[in-house]
């Protein structure tokens, strides 16, 4: 069974000021860990992924993800956030063991105020 | 508590033969999303439709259609399928249009074979 958690319903930050949105996963093999971005009335829009590598994964708008196997977490970063970073983030796993199967977490609202 | 149910679960037809797949949003969400994810591959957002109308589209083929009906659960239909439509098809559902705090749940996917 796999599975990912976002903790924080909520994520509150002041534009300019560093944005992490947690996420923790739990898979019974080697993880494949995704993030995406919802905006207002838009389907997914996907963010960064880790496969295998090095830790500190870089994506789309400036954001990065670092992957930390002794955690089992895999929360993403901007070191600056922008008031158009205001959207709703997904964490998702996949095991190895199956090509299809996606868990998404509940999501994390990020609001970042001017 | 109820969450998003797809059926079925598992189909499997022949090329060029039709499908039809169905998501029961949660009570009282509003907006469907609908998903292609093919194996080993990141989810592809199909369309999205908004009390019953439209309200995004993604890259979904012609051959396909959806909507979504007064209940709110919504069908996508698929035509002269292709071996490449195999894939895991899943939905999601949210309340509004997706605005600051509107969270999608997703379902569990109906796994898709064409033979």
């Amino acid at each position: 069974a796999q599975s990912v958690a976002q903790p924080e319903d909520q994520v509150n930050v002041a534009e300019g000021n560093p944005l992490t949105v947690k996420c923790t996963y739990s898979v019974s093999g080697n993880p494949y860990l995704f993030w995406y971005v919802q905006y207002p009335n838009r389907g997914l829009q996907f963010l960064l992924k880790y496969i295998t590598g090095d830790n500190l994964v870089k994506g789309s708008y400036g954001f990065e993800a670092e992957f930390n196997k002794s955690q089992t977490s895999f929360h993403l970063k901007k070191p600056s956030a922008l008031v158009s970073d205001s959207a709703l983030y997904f964490c998702a796993v996949r095991d190895t063991w199956d090509d299809y199967k996606l868990s998404f977490g509940a999501g994390t609202t990020v609001t970042v105020r001017a | 508590a109820a969450g998003v149910i797809q059926s079925p679960r598992h189909l499997i037809k022949e090329k060029r033969e039709t499908a039809t797949l169905k998501c029961y949003p949660i009570p009282r969400h509003d907006t469907v999303y609908w998903y292609q994810q093919g194996p080993g591959q990141d989810p592809q957002f199909l369309i999205s439709f908004y009390e019953k109308m439209q309200s995004d589209k993604g890259s979904i083929p012609d051959r396909f259609s959806a909507q979504q009906f007064s209940d709110y659960h919504s069908e996508l239909n698929m035509s002269s399928l292709e071996l490449g439509d195999s894939a895991l098809y899943f939905c999601a559902s949210s309340l509004g249009a997706g605005g600051q705090g509107t969270k999608a749940f997703f379902g569990q996917g109906t796994r898709l074979t064409v033979v």
